[in-house]
């Protein structure tokens, strides 16, 4: 158990609906990450926020929008869903504290999206 | 973000050691050595780290090439849930994220 909480697990929508997938970051860490991982494409970076900032933006789609609040869970919202969102998304929370560069990031067990 | 590169797959039998290789030619001096392996049905898991020196911890050891442009993570006696698929990573900068290729996906057989 890396201690990042991730719901909903597994999820099954249609195209053009949204949904929004919530990350509980370990106890006390400050900085959240958002991957997504998909058959093709492997695990990609989608944003990352520092204590409730953005601090690094990766491919995200403008359909995406992701927010950290002020408890430090996170968010991940994505709309007018296509086929193609199916996808594995992860979220990760870096050690406590600043979360220096050498600070190992713990992932959870990830949240499901099927978009039919 | 400097590149890593691994082979595609390796195999490995259970109980003997694995070696498992990974160039970054192009890594710069702030760039440390990370290490994530990925479990079926999984996220990704941390493993090791390193800047210059040898790391070891108890799930593995890190050798990292006097250059730096070479390191090879060691698995001292594989076990078959050690099959899964390794990334090797540049991480610069404080706090930034994590790149990840396709990584190398290691098989242990019985």
């Amino acid at each position: 158990d890396s201690g990042v909480t991730q719901t909903p697990k597994h999820l099954i929508t249609a195209t053009g609906q949204r949904v929004t997938l919530r990350c509980s970051p370990r106890s006390g860490d400050l900085s959240v990450y958002w991957y997504q991982q998909s058959l093709d494409q492997g695990l990609q970076f989608l944003i990352q926020y520092y204590n409730g900032e953005e601090r690094a933006k990766g491919n995200i789609l403008e359909r995406f929008s992701a927010q950290q609040f002020p408890d430090l869970h996170s968010e991940l919202n994505l709309s007018s869903l296509e086929l193609g969102d199916s996808a594995l998304y992860f979220c990760a929370s870096s050690v406590r504290g600043r979360g220096p560069n050498t600070g190992e990031l713990f992932f959870g067990e990830g949240s499901r999206l099927t978009v039919l | 973000d400097a590149k890593t590169t691994q082979p595609n797959s390796m195999e490995s039998n259970e109980e003997e050691p694995v070696h498992l290789p990974c160039n970054h030619s192009t890594i710069s001096g702030t760039d440390y050595i990370h290490w994530y392996r990925q479990l079926p049905s999984q996220g990704p898991e941390y493993v090791i780290h390193g800047l210059t020196s040898n790391v070891n911890n108890r799930m593995a050891s890190l050798a990292i090439a006097e250059d730096r442009k070479s390191s090879t993570l060691i698995l001292h006696r594989a076990t078959l849930r050690d099959a899964a698929v390794y990334y090797c990573i540049l991480r610069g900068g404080a706090n930034s994220k994590l790149t990840f290729g396709k990584g190398i996906t290691l098989s242990v057989r019985p």
